[in-house]
């Protein structure tokens, strides 16, 4: 079945303390990588898409690399404003349609 | 400004009265998806189309449908509604065009009660 895993499941962070948020893949053969965030009660808004490993996107205090089995969302000097849900989504080459979600990592950022 | 707009935001609906949540896009995309989210979950595939091509998940219960009359609207209908359908619902577009495709554009969702 495809997976796909966020961890941590959630994260708490002091202002400035830098982190990151990993999503795994369970299947070979990946289209694409997305990123969003999500803040409670409103839906997914777009951060970054990743196509092939190696690739890296940023903007602002995040950025996003991809490797064969796994993308991370680095989040330097993280701010308040930073907390939400950061979802991960994937679309694998064999069912070209489906975007497939992990459970996401629930960030809140201390002052 | 809004480009996906789902309606209405809060729908509280009697169990097993039949409701309807729509989605409207102003991006005319020709994929658009629903989703339902849990609390604390991931968003769960339900259906989604390309062009006109309906795509039913194979775990999405009977009691969920879903009409596209034109490019532009995407309903949700839920026939007979239980206690366990109560979640957000998010309804989303993107462009996928000679295998292809953009990110994917959500709506604010609409919050789903049963009483």
């Amino acid at each position: 079945e495809d997976q796909v895993t966020q961890s941590p499941e959630a994260l708490r962070l002091q202002e400035g303390e830098s982190s990151s948020l990993n999503c795994s893949y369970t299947v070979s053969g990946l289209r694409g990588l997305f990123w969003y965030r999500q803040d409670p009660g409103k839906g997914p808004e777009f951060l970054f898409t990743l196509y092939s490993a190696g690739e890296e996107k940023e903007k602002e205090r995040l950025k996003a690399t991809l490797t064969k089995k796994e993308s991370f969302l680095h989040i330097t000097a993280p701010k308040p404003e930073d907390s939400a849900t950061y979802l991960c989504a994937v679309q694998y080459l064999y069912n070209t349609d489906k975007l497939i979600f992990g459970t996401g990592t629930r960030l809140q950022v201390f002052p | 400004d809004a480009m996906v707009i789902q309606n209405p935001r809060y729908q509280v609906t009697q169990f097993g009265k039949p409701v309807t949540l729509s989605c409207s896009q102003t991006l005319n995309h020709n994929v658009m998806y629903w989703y339902q989210q849990k609390s604390s979950q991931a968003p769960k595939l339900l259906f989604h189309y390309y062009d006109k091509d309906f795509n039913n998940e194979a775990d999405t219960p009977d009691n969920f449908q879903s009409r596209r009359p034109n490019t532009s609207f995407c309903f949700l209908d839920i026939r007979s509604p239980g206690l366990g359908d109560a979640a957000m619902y998010l309804c989303a577009t993107r462009v996928g065009v000679g295998g292809k495709y953009t990110e994917a554009f959500f709506g604010q969702g609409t919050r789903l009660t049963v009483v």
